[in-house]
């Protein structure tokens, strides 16, 4: 089983609606998580962490978490084009060395 | 500006041929690390390091050296290129292992 796992989509999502990405991960006893998005080219930019059980809100981001169900989710409202990138779930994990560990990303296309 | 810079951009070079891919930051970070991104298999860390003078090996070390005898500095280097190393390479930093990471601009290397 993979340590972080993310579906690769593509996964494609009219102007304006909900952008709905998941992320689960296998290390019960993590605590922090992280959502980088990506575009083409470019490096990974921060632009969500979550630490604890619930929602975290941001502009048209949220991230939710549920440590009992291991898995993080971003949603992203009134979807832009501009959203239009590759998602990258990141989980801090606690065994062996800390570090940051990262799913595979979701290509998030957002068509006008 | 807080940034992560990393140099060359685009590096084309040929089987063999020893290369160093510069990375500095000035953030003060602690925490410095190198990934490779390949198409499907997501961010791999290569090495990492906690602090001047301490360098640890990631996920996919081989073919790989770094150094850290500078806090702002964390070379990659690449003895004897070989075409299975080319691909996208990101530098990144933290302020502490498993802190959220700010990446550089990338280095794309083909090996030929």
């Amino acid at each position: 089983q993979k340590e972080v796992e993310q579906n690769s989509g593509p996964l494609s999502v009219p102007e304006g609606a909900i952008a709905s990405l998941n992320c689960t991960y296998s290390d019960r006893g993590s605590q922090s998580f992280f959502w980088y998005r990506q575009y083409s080219g470019k490096s990974p930019e921060l632009i969500m962490s979550i630490y604890s059980n619930g929602d975290k809100e941001d502009g048209r981001f949220t991230a939710q978490l549920n440590k009992a169900s291991q898995y993080v989710s971003l949603l992203i409202r009134d979807s832009q084009p501009s959203d239009s990138a590759t998602y990258l779930c990141a989980v801090k994990t606690i065994q062996g060395a800390q570090k940051l560990v990262f799913g595979q990303g979701t290509r998030l296309t957002i068509n006008p | 500006e807080a940034q992560v810079t990393q140099n060359p951009r685009y590096l084309i070079t040929v089987t063999g041929k020893k290369l160093t891919v510069t990375c500095s930051q000035n953030m003060n970070h602690e925490y410095m690390s190198w990934y490779r991104q390949d198409p499907g298999l997501g961010l791999r860390q290569i090495y990492y390091s906690m602090n001047v003078e301490v360098t640890d090996k990631g996920d996919v070390p081989e073919g790989y050296k770094v150094s850290r005898k500078e806090k702002r500095n964390f070379p990659l280097i690449l003895e004897s290129p070989s075409p299975n190393q080319t691909s996208l390479y990101f530098c990144a930093s933290s302020l502490s292992a498993g802190s959220p990471l700010h990446f550089g601009n990338g280095t794309r290397l083909t090996v030929t």
